[in-house]
């Protein structure tokens, strides 16, 4: 099946820096991207979808200015946490599926990455 | 807007026993149903995905089911192996197109076979 890789799948930080977090579709075109966040024992609540090329649409809540989302190729999506404070700490998970194939198309998820604001 | 539930949250069986996972949503006006697989610590890995017009799908010892107009999916594990043990998460998309194309998930349901 197709691979969707995230870089780094941990990372610690200090509060009041930014965290840049990459998410890459290894065999397949991600015309569509997703960022999503999971706290403990909760389900995937959905940050923000991209297509390439385009500015990415982010649900209610999600602040656009601190969750930076950049979708500038078929392969590659990042999500930037500007000025992380400890509550930003979760569990971020990329996603990604080619429309083309539409509504046939598996949504492929990344392997997550630990996001920990000290 | 979109509820999936997931209800028992956390299920313990013995190893070699057949088992259901059940989902359920609140609109039936679904284009596909997706059933994942999160281990620990991990992202997460598709088992079947069920579109709107099908009934069925199986992959191996898994089977799910979807009944749309009552808004419930059910996960039927065949034979379970201690290495099934993780969460299962159900997901619904409730549209194709544009800024709607979404999957909505469960709070997953965690899997323990003991040996």
């Amino acid at each position: 099946g197709a691979v969707v890789s995230q870089h780094p799948s941990r990372v610690i930080c200090k509060s009041g820096t930014s965290v840049k977090i990459e998410c890459r579709s290894l065999d397949f075109q991600a015309t569509t991207m997703f960022w999503y966040r999971q706290f403990p024992k909760q389900s995937l609540m959905l940050m923000a979808t991209s297509n390439e090329g385009s500015k990415a649409t982010y649900e209610q809540g999600v602040e656009k200015d601190k969750f930076l989302i950049n979708h500038a190729s078929l392969t590659l999506s990042t999500l930037t946490v500007t000025s992380a404070h400890p509550e930003d700490s979760s569990f971020y998970i990329c996603s990604a599926r080619d429309r083309r194939f539409a509504p046939t198309d598996t949504q492929y998820f990344g392997p997550g990455t630990r996001l920990t604001v000290l | 807007k979109q509820e999936v539930t997931q209800i028992p949250a956390a299920l313990s069986v013995p190893e070699g026993e057949n088992l259901v996972l059940n989902c359920s949503f609140t609109d039936s006006a679904i284009y596909n149903l997706q059933w994942f697989r999160q281990d620990p610590g991990k992202g997460l890995t598709s088992l079947l995905l069920i579109q709107s017009s099908q009934r069925e799908q199986t992959s191996g010892r898994l089977n799910a089911s979807l009944d749309k107009s009552s808004g419930r999916s059910t996960l039927y594990i065949a034979a379970s192996q201690p290495g099934d043990s993780a969460t299962y998460l159900c997901a619904v998309r409730s549209s194709i197109t544009g800024a709607n194309s979404k999957l909505t998930f469960g709070k997953g349901i965690t899997l323990s076979v003991r040996p």
